[in-house]
């Protein structure tokens, strides 16, 4: 089955600085991929609709410049916290669809997520 | 706009008794849902997906659903628990604008006691 591979897993970065995390499909293309975010005890909150090629799509709320996304390639799109905080620590999750087989209303394939703690 | 409500956060039921977690969906048209699975610090696993096509979804690990439109309902049941089957729960439905992104129930945490 579909693949995505998500890394790192968890990291753990001080107040200021920045953490990129990539989100790969692995055995699979996606022109699309999506970001979410997990916090503790709670659901999952779309961040970004991210697009190959093309700039990101982002929800409302969800500050552009401080989560940057790069879709560079078929296969790869990244995250990158910039001046993480405390209150950035959180669960990021990456998801994304095979463009070739899947339709709009197939299931999403998700990474494993990456436990972002900022101290 | 599509959205989903899950109608308990918690549930807890003993071992081989049955499983069933509620949820109620919102759309403006046929959606497409979905029950999907989440361990601890864990993504999450897909557990069974419903596309318009047969109202009564067998997914897995002896899971299913029923789709009933006249209850706008999509709720998830387990004949028999399993410890395994401990983990949170989520009910979704596709927006199927130009890009399909999901929207999250609130999930449902289920407790399996031996």
């Amino acid at each position: 089955g579909a693949v995505v591979s998500q890394h790192p897993s968890w990291v753990i970065c001080k107040s200021g600085t920045s953490v990129k995390i990539e989100c790969r499909s692995l055995d699979f293309q996606a022109t699309t991929m999506f970001w979410y975010r997990q916090f503790p005890k709670q659901s999952l909150m779309l961040m970004a609709t991210s697009n190959e090629g093309s700039k990101a799509t982002y929800e409302q709320g969800v500050e552009k410049d401080k989560f940057l996304i790069n879709h560079a390639s078929l296969t790869l799109s990244t995250l990158t916290v910039t001046s993480a905080h405390p209150e950035d620590s959180s669960f990021y999750i990456c998801s994304a669809r095979d463009f070739e087989t899947d339709f709009l209303d197939s299931p999403l394939h998700f990474g494993n997520g990456t436990r972002l703690t900022v101290t | 706009a599509q959205s989903v409500t899950q109608l308990d956060s918690h549930v807890s039921v003993s071992e081989g008794t049955p499983v069933l977690l509620r949820c109620n969906y919102s759309s403006s048209y046929s959606p497409s849902l979905f029950w999907y699975v989440q361990h601890p610090n864990k993504g999450l696993q897909l557990l069974l997906k419903y596309t318009s096509a047969a109202t009564l979804v067998k997914g897995i690990n002896g899971f299913e659903a029923e789709f009933k439109k006249s209850e706008t309902s999509f709720h998830l049941t387990k004949p028999s628990a399993h410890m395994s089957d401990a983990a949170e729960y989520f009910c979704v439905v596709s927006d199927p604008g130009n890009t399909g992104k999901l929207i999250f129930g609130q999930g449902t945490t289920l407790q399996v006691k031996p």
